[in-house]
């Protein structure tokens, strides 16, 4: 079965500083790999997806998310943080072409410092 | 497309009392699902529906959970009786069968006194 290990449930950075919020998964077959942000009092929403290809994804708002597959990682970065990227950030894996078996992590809380 | 629609967006109860989550998907999508987010728990996949019929619902947590699917634009997710332990926020998400991109609605904060 599919896991998701997201280091760190909350990280704080400056504004204006690299945002790093790191994954990893297991995974007995090549997986398909997600970040989603959930701002406050809203649902989640798809940042960013790795399915087949190119392992440097680019998501929205500056966003991107490498696949390394020897470390199992997919770590998310932005270069440079904003104030309106304080959200909360689920990695999630899922063994399909289909939403149907998305397993996600337990979440990283992103705080931005003025 | 509005999006998917949860109501109500609050709900504070009795416990013992029966609770009814609603849930409209994105029009054409086959998939929706119902999750449950919690502090100790994070975000669990309760059940989840392909073209209106229940495929996996191991993540119900036990027989006073109970959803429906009566057609491809409604969804209900009731709790009977409710208990304190079932305060959460329950999502719920459609997607396209192939795309792995699910499409969340708001919540519904469930809080159970």
């Amino acid at each position: 079965a599919q896991s998701v290990t997201q280091l760190g449930s909350h990280v704080s950075v400056s504004e204006g500083a690299l945002v790093l919020l790191r994954c990893n998964y297991s995974s007995s077959v090549p997986p398909y790999l997600f970040w989603y942000v959930q701002y406050p009092n809203q649902g989640l929403q798809l940042l960013l997806k790795y399915t087949t290809g190119a392992t440097l994804v680019k998501g929205i708002n500056g966003f991107e998310a490498e696949f390394k597959k020897s470390e199992t990682s997919f770590h998310l970065t932005k270069p440079s943080a904003h104030m309106s990227d304080a959200a909360e950030y689920f990695c999630a894996v899922s063994l399909i072409q289909g939403a149907q078996k998305l397993v996600f992590g337990q979440g990283t809380r992103l705080t931005i410092n003025p | 497309d509005a999006g998917v629609i949860q109501s109500p967006r609050h709900e504070v109860t009795e416990m013992g009392q029966e609770v009814t989550l609603r849930c409209k998907p994105i029009s054409g999508h086959d998939y929706l699902f119902w999750y449950r987010q919690t502090m100790m728990r994070g975000l669990e996949l309760l059940i989840y529906f392909n073209n209106n019929v229940p495929i996996d619902d191991s993540g119900m947590p036990e027989d006073r959970f109970s959803a429906k699917m009566p057609n491809a634009s409604f969804s209900t997710l009731k709790i009977q009786p409710s208990e304190p332990r079932d305060s959460a926020v329950y999502f719920c998400a459609s997607s396209r069968a192939g795309n792995t991109e699910a499409f969340f609605g708001q919540g519904t904060r469930l809080t159970v006194v």
